[in-house]
C-alpha cells in the first residue's frame, strides 16, 4: 500500500505564476488535509476535504488559494499570482474515512515551493 | 482557541544519554495529542499518540510520552538517544472537526545529537 503522494517535490515559480500542488492519499483514505510549513515555523493547517466536498478551509489565505478533491483523481492545492511569500513546504495528509476523529494522518513527503 | 507551546526551540545531547521534549498545550476538552518526527527535507512520521486511558503512552524508536492534565503538558521522553534520532519533533493537539481533526501544531524543537 503506498503512502501519500504529492508531486511535484520541488517547484519553482516565478512571481505572478500559479502554483499547482498534486496530493494522492493512501488507498482507502477520502480525508484529506493541506498544512503549509513555513521556514524556522511548525505546520499550519490551511484545509480539511472529503471528496467533492470543503469541509473546513478556515486555514485558507482568503485569496489566490483554493482546494479541490474530485471525485476521481487527486486534491488539488492551488496558488494563483504568487507572491515571494508563499514560499515554504506544503503537506498533504490523509486519513481513513468515519474514524470518529481518531485516525491517524499519514503525511505526504511535501512540496517545497520556491517563488523567485 | 487551541494551542501548542514547545519551549525549547533547539537541545544538544550526548548519545547515549536521555532526553526529555516539552510540550505544553492548550484545549477545551480532553485532547488527542500527537509526536511526530521530521527528518530533513522529509515529511512527517508519528511517533506516538494519546486518545484516552493510561496517561503513559509507548511509541516507535524507543520513544514515550507522559500526559498531565493538571500541567496541560505531554513531554516525550526517551532514555538513551541515538545519533538517528537527530531531527525535528513536533507537538500536536487534535481539534475537532465533523468527524475528523486538523493538527495544531508547536513551533518544533530540533534534536541535535552529539557523538
Amino acid at each position: 500500500n503506498a503512502g501519500v503522494m504529492q508531486n511535484p517535490r520541488h517547484l519553482v515559480r516565478r512571481r505572478g505564476q500559479e502554483a499547482r500542488l498534486r496530493c494522492s492519499p493512501m488507498k482507502g483514505h477520502s480525508h484529506v488535509y493541506w498544512y503549509r510549513q513555513l521556514p524556522e515555523e511548525g505546520l499550519k493547517f490551511m484545509v480539511y476535504l472529503q471528496k467533492e466536498n470543503i469541509i473546513d478551509e478556515s486555514g485558507m489565505p482568503k485569496e489566490r488559494f483554493s482546494a479541490e478533491f474530485p471525485k476521481e483523481g487527486p486534491s488539488i492545492l492551488r496558488i494563483q499570482q504568487v507572491v515571494r511569500g508563499d514560499s515554504a513546504a506544503y503537506f498533504c495528509a490523509s486519513s481513513p474515512p468515519m474514524g470518529g476523529g481518531r485516525d491517524e494522518q499519514f503525511f505526504g513527503p511535501g512540496t517545497r515551493l520556491t517563488v523567485l | 482557541a487551541q494551542s501548542v507551546t514547545q519551549p525549547d526551540i533547539h537541545i544538544t545531547v550526548s548519545e547515549g544519554a536521555s532526553l526529555e521534549l516539552r510540550c505544553n498545550y492548550s484545549y477545551g476538552a480532553t485532547p488527542y495529542l500527537f509526536w511526530y518526527v521530521q527528518s530533513p527535507g522529509q515529511g512527517l512520521q508519528l511517533l506516538l499518540k494519546y486518545f484516552s486511558g493510561d496517561t503513559l503512552v509507548q511509541g516507535i524508536k524507543g520513544f514515550e510520552a507522559e500526559f498531565k492534565r493538571s500541567q496541560s503538558s505531554f513531554n516525550l521522553r526517551k532514555p538513551s538517544v541515538h545519533w538517528s534520532d537527530a531531527a525535528e519533533y513536533f507537538c500536536a493537539v487534535g481539534a475537532r472537526i465533523q468527524g475528523a481533526q486538523k493538527l495544531v501544531f508547536g513551533q518544533g524543537t530540533r534534536l541535535t545529537i552529539n557523538p
